[in-house]
């Protein structure tokens, strides 16, 4: 199985920080990668798709790159509501895998 | 709407069996490959199982090989997952979610295996 590794596994900002998480693949996925955020209680949301791919809906200070096996997730300024955790998703090669998560919390 | 809507989850007992549900509706369910993920209580996301869009190749992960089975009713536009010889470490939150990017996702469904 693909292996996903995500760093950091959890990070403290403030309202208003960029914020890089990273994700990395235990082997080429090409650009079949995607993001989702989580809140407590909640169903994952999805954010993008095809490793740039803004879902509809998703406010454009989300953005995404990479391609291969090293991608990040970049959020521009982050605001209250973006506390949460984030995963990303190989959909390349069965079983799909997820990164480990990485929670933000406000500093 | 585009909407997902897991059903079936509960309380058993190791080596039970329980089936879920999945109900799709505001898409064409039979377009689209399909799996179920879970989510442990304070743990991370993990697919267990993918279908393709005709039912006719599936995919698991090891640890519910040979106990778990994913399939489809595309004209009752529905997935489900039958679980059979359910252990403790099974106990998640079960979600159904749409295509290879999960770009749709169900409410979830908690499933619970204690004596």
């Amino acid at each position: 199985d693909i292996q996903m590794t995500q760093s950091p596994s959890s990070l403290s900002a403030y309202v208003g920080d960029r914020v890089t998480i990273t994700c990395r693949a235990s082997q080429g996925i090409s650009n079949y990668l995607a993001w989702f955020q989580q809140k407590p209680g909640k169903a994952p949301k999805s954010l993008i798709y095809g490793a740039s791919n803004l879902q509809s809906g998703v406010p454009s200070k989300f953005s995404g790159s990479g391609s291969g096996t090293d991608f990040t997730l970049t959020i521009s300024s982050l605001q209250p509501e973006d506390f949460a955790t984030y995963y990303c998703q190989q959909y390349n090669t069965y079983p799909f895998t997820f990164g480990g998560g990485t929670k933000v919390e406000i500093k | 709407d585009v909407q997902l809507v897991d059903s079936g989850g509960g309380l058993v007992q190791p080596g039970g069996s329980l089936r879920l549900s999945c109900a799709a509706s505001g898409f064409t369910f039979s377009n689209f490959r399909m799996s179920w993920v879970r989510q442990a209580p304070g743990k991370g996301l993990e697919c267990v199982a993918t279908i393709k869009q005709d039912g006719g190749e599936k995919f698991y992960v090891d640890s519910v090989k040979g106990r778990f089975t994913i399939s489809r009713d595309n004209a009752k536009n529905s997935l489900f997952l039958q679980m059979n010889s359910l252990r403790a470490e099974d106990t998640a939150v079960y979600y159904c979610a749409r295509g290879g990017a999960f770009e749709i996702w169900g409410q979830g469904t908690m499933v619970t295996v204690s004596s």
